[in-house]
């Protein structure tokens, strides 16, 4: 079965860093792009950054380019997502998601998400 | 960039309605739009993927289609675990976009 757990949400102030894993198992973790999707507390969903199975290719949404870094590692099959200069508005329930490489199939299994909370 | 506007935002409807949410591209992105349900304090869950293909597992209820800009996810006769919250998503070209979701309602 495939499986996603994400981790490392927490209460941090602004302008502050944190770091977000997500563990994978079940599937080949490589073979496959990985995302990082956050929801605001009441709000919608809005993608946040997405990286390639080998790692070299990234992309960020635009109102998190600049202060997040995704990454990952592909022999601890462990996706992560580094985040500094946090504001406010990062508040959220963090997804990763699993991302087809075709950018067809995307999103086929989440996580439970993981909860950021940017406040003093 | 793209932006995708769904519509209705929410609806209120009783089970056995037949519900239709439909989904604007800015820009046309072929086939790759997909449909994600979300039920209250759950991860979202694939319902349809290319448009119009049906996740494994997904009830054949839900039916998506459309190409270009214009697309619609219709569930033919709602049941109780339906209601919840529907969003679509272009992954055409980055980045990424998610409509703002419709809420199904009874």
């Amino acid at each position: 079965d495939v499986r996603l757990l994400e981790s490392g949400g927490d209460l941090v102030q602004p302008g502050g860093s944190l770091r977000l894993s997500c563990a994978a198992s079940g599937f080949t973790f490589s073979d496959y792009a990985m995302t990082w999707i956050r929801q605001a507390p009441g709000k919608g969903l809005e993608w946040v950054s997405t990286l390639s199975g080998s790692g070299g290719a990234a992309f960020y949404g635009d109102s998190v380019k600049g202060r997040f870094t995704i990454s990952r590692d592909n022999s601890m099959e462990e996706l992560y997502l580094q985040m500094n200069s946090l504001r406010a508005e990062d508040t959220a329930v963090y997804y990763c998601a699993k991302w087809g490489i075709s950018g067809i199939l995307v999103g086929d299994y989440w996580g439970r998400g993981t909860l950021v909370a940017v406040s003093s | 960039d793209i932006q995708m506007t769904q519509s209705p935002s929410s609806l209120s409807t009783s089970v056995g309605d037949r519900v239709t949410i439909t989904c604007r591209a800015s820009q046309n992105i072929t086939f790759y739009l997909s449909w994600f349900q979300q039920t209250s304090g759950e991860a979202p869950k694939l319902l349809i993927y290319a448009a119009s293909s049906l996740q494994s597992g997904v009830p054949s209820r839900f039916r998506g289609s459309g190409s270009g800009t214009d697309f619609t996810l219709t569930i033919s006769s709602l049941q109780p675990e339906d209601f919840a919250t529907y969003y679509c998503l272009q992954t055409y070209t980055t980045p990424w976009a998610l409509g703002q979701g419709t809420k199904v309602e009874i």
